[in-house]
């Protein structure tokens, strides 16, 4: 079965330090793996998106993440963290039944302090 | 070009009530996806619906409807609301059922009193 955990529910950073939030997956299939982003009162906004081609994936506003098949891990980052980056972060793996179907992880809310 | 629109932004019920939530795709995107966001949680998939018709279905009760209509726009009924129902409902837009990547609207923030 498809699914994706975070592994941190909040993260904290300071302006200008980089930003790591992890997720590890599991998978029966060759996954297509995304990060998404919700600011408050927001939709989701899609961040970068892995399907199977470069396993370093560069996203919108300076985020990119890895595709570690080895480790079953798609960690998202950002070499310096801006304020404007606090929002919420999900994981989510497609779940190819026919249809593809987004299974989300449960989010890490990520913090930017001054 | 519009993005996914969502009506009501807001919307307040009553236990027992039943509610229609609306949802227009973005032009040319023949597939819509519901979702149910619990405060503090990921979304969880309800429906998909491709060309008008149910391509997927989630583990939600028979109180969960939906339909898609000619024009690809979509509704999401829910009856006999339960206080549990309060949450965000996104929906989500692409251009086929199988495409990877989708588009979502800013939600319906249902709160059941």
């Amino acid at each position: 079965a498809q699914s994706v955990t975070q592994l941190d529910s909040h993260v904290s950073v300071s302006e200008g330090t980089p930003v790591l939030l992890r997720c590890n997956y599991s998978s029966s299939y060759s996954p297509s793996l995304f990060w998404y982003v919700q600011h408050p009162n927001k939709g989701l906004q899609l961040l970068l998106k892995y399907t199977s081609a470069a396993t370093l994936v560069k996203g919108i506003n300076g985020f990119e993440a890895e595709f570690k098949k080895s480790e079953t891990s798609f960690h998202l980052t950002k070499p310096s963290a801006h304020m404007s980056d606090a929002a919420e972060y999900f994981c989510v793996v497609i779940f190819p039944v026919g249809y593809n179907k987004l299974i989300f992880g449960a989010g890490t809310r990520l913090a930017v302090h001054p | 070009d519009a993005g996914v629109t969502q009506s009501p932004t807001h919307l307040i019920k009553t236990r027992g009530q039943h509610v229609t939530l609306r949802c227009s795709p973005i032009s040319g995107h023949k597939s819509v996806s519901w979702y149910q966001q619990v405060l503090g949680q990921g979304p969880q998939f309800i429906f998909q619906y491709y060309e008008k018709e149910e391509r997927g279905r989630g583990n939600f009760p028979d109180r969960f409807s939906a339909r898609q209509f000619p024009n690809y726009s979509s509704e999401l009924n829910v009856n006999a609301l339960l206080l549990g129902d309060s949450a965000l409902y996104l929906c989500a837009s692409s251009q086929t059922d199988m495409n990877t990547e989708a588009f979502f609207g800013q939600g319906t923030r249902l709160t059941v009193v």
